[in-house]
């Protein structure tokens, strides 16, 4: 079965600090690749995502994630965090054209 | 333009009881998707519909569990005679259409099920 591993389920950075989310799947046939993010009481939203094309995806709220087959990994990054970006983040892949497989979910905080 | 609406927020139900989860999807998307979230786990697909259809119910348990998308009205996920296991969080999402549209699920802010 495929799976999605998101690697530390908590991550604290400082405000300003890079953030780095870890995301590894279980395949050999490159799947499509997502991250979303969900705030408190709030639905998940799209952060990005990966089909085909450029390895390297920007997102939305200065977000970006690498898409890197040999490592069948998909990390999240954002160079500076801001207190804004506090909320639980999930990777997610997909082999067809609806089914989404999601990781457990990371929390991130932010420290003033 | 309002986003995905679920309700309840919140449900608590006795074992044995049944639970009913609605969903509206977006205006004008025509596709919904249910999804479970366990306790510390990610979420995992159970169903996806089309108005009036069952398009996809692989990742729903085989007994007790069942959902809908009539011609009108809400998505509706129906769970009978609850057990503890079934409390769970479920995520509804829809979207405009599939394949072309990949990813850009739309999710509604979740029911809480609380089975005592």
């Amino acid at each position: 079965a495929q799976s999605v591993t998101q690697l530390g389920s908590h991550v604290s950075v400082s405000e300003g600090a890079l953030v780095l989310l870890r995301c590894n799947y279980s395949s050999s046939v490159p799947p499509y690749l997502f991250w979303y993010v969900q705030y408190p009481n709030q639905g998940l939203q799209l952060l990005l995502k990966y089909t085909t094309g450029a390895t390297l995806v920007k997102g939305i709220n200065g977000f970006e994630a690498e898409f890197k087959k040999s490592e069948t990994s998909f990390h999240l990054t954002k160079p500076s965090a801001h207190m804004s970006d506090a909320a639980e983040y999930f990777c997610a892949v997909s082999y067809d054209d609806y089914k989404l497989s999601f990781g457990a979910g990371t929390t991130v905080t932010v420290r003033a | 333009n309002a986003g995905v609406m679920q309700n309840p927020r919140h449900l608590v139900r006795r074992r044995g009881q049944e639970a009913r989860l609605r969903c509206s999807p977006m205006k004008g998307h025509s596709h919904v998707y249910w999804y479970r979230q366990l306790p510390e786990e990610g979420l995992k697909f159970m169903v996806y519909l089309q108005k009036e259809n069952i398009i996809d119910e692989s990742g729903m348990p085989k007994e007790r569990f069942s959902a809908e998308f009539p011609k009108e009205g809400p998505s509706i996920l129906r769970i009978q005679q609850v057990v503890r296991g079934d409390s769970a969080a479920y995520f509804c999402a829809s979207s405009q259409n599939s394949g072309t549209d990949l990813g850009e699920q739309y999710f509604g802010p979740g029911t809480r099920l609380t089975v005592t």
